[in-house]
């Protein structure tokens, strides 16, 4: 049972490259989350999808675009990435509803120079 | 909207004493509150949840938690450290909309022999 997976682990980009972090979940889960944790700051929110087809925005959405591919998948896009998006990154799934917990993948660890 | 706040960004306790990690809630209803463990290099995993069944939770690995209404607080306790308990450790409440989880900063905790 994979539960939630992410690619790539580690990614290493120049400033203003573009690249997509990709994520995918075998629970059947309807929503999916895309987290960014720097030191001291805990992890926050960046964009939200609470069903297939919809997607919002989160804490922490500049700079940044998502894809609800399908209910599996669900891709977080940086078109021109700046060295303040240095980070880990994680994608998270849950079923519906405020009584359910998140099941995260690994993360990426993503460094912009 | 929801907050949490933990106290104490790193604890440091002796093998085999009382660990107590320090949540403190805000929300405008009545909360769904997670507290979550993350080790070095992964993702973060449920330790256990409040959903206002019962106010003492227990969780994996020893861990549990009480939710005091009166005092808006989710301590995390676990009455005799192990080693293998040193790791990062969130506290996080659900938006009671969207089902998304706002985290705290995270305490660190370690674990000395």
């Amino acid at each position: 049972n994979a539960g939630v997976t992410q690619t790539p682990k580690f990614q290493v980009l120049k400033t203003g490259q573009s690249m997509t972090l990709q994520c995918a979940q075998d629970m059947n889960h309807n929503s999916m989350y895309w987290y960014r944790q720097d030191p001291g700051m805990g992890l926050r929110l960046i964009y939200y999808s609470a069903s297939e087809g919809t997607t919002d925005k989160g804490e922490v959405p500049n700079g940044y675009n998502v894809s609800r591919l399908n209910k599996r998948e669900f891709s977080l896009r940086l078109e021109s990435a700046a060295p303040s998006q240095t980070s880990v990154y994680f994608c998270a799934s849950s079923e519906s509803g405020r009584r359910t917990e998140a099941f995260f993948g690994q993360g990426t660890r993503l460094t912009v120079v | 909207a929801q907050s949490v706040t933990q106290l104490g960004s790193h604890v440091s306790v002796s093998e085999g004493a009382l660990v107590l990690l320090r949540c403190n809630y805000s929300s405008s209803v009545p909360p769904y509150l997670f507290w979550y463990v993350q080790y070095p290099n992964q993702g973060l995993q449920l330790l256990l949840k409040y959903t206002s069944a019962a106010t003492l939770v227990k969780g994996i690995n020893g861990f549990e938690a009480e939710f005091k209404k009166s005092e808006t607080s989710f301590h995390l306790t676990k009455p005799s450290a192990h080693m293998s308990d040193a790791a990062e450790y969130f506290c996080a409440v659900s938006d009671p909309l969207a089902g998304k989880s706002t985290f705290g900063d995270g305490t660190t905790l370690t674990v000395k022999p």
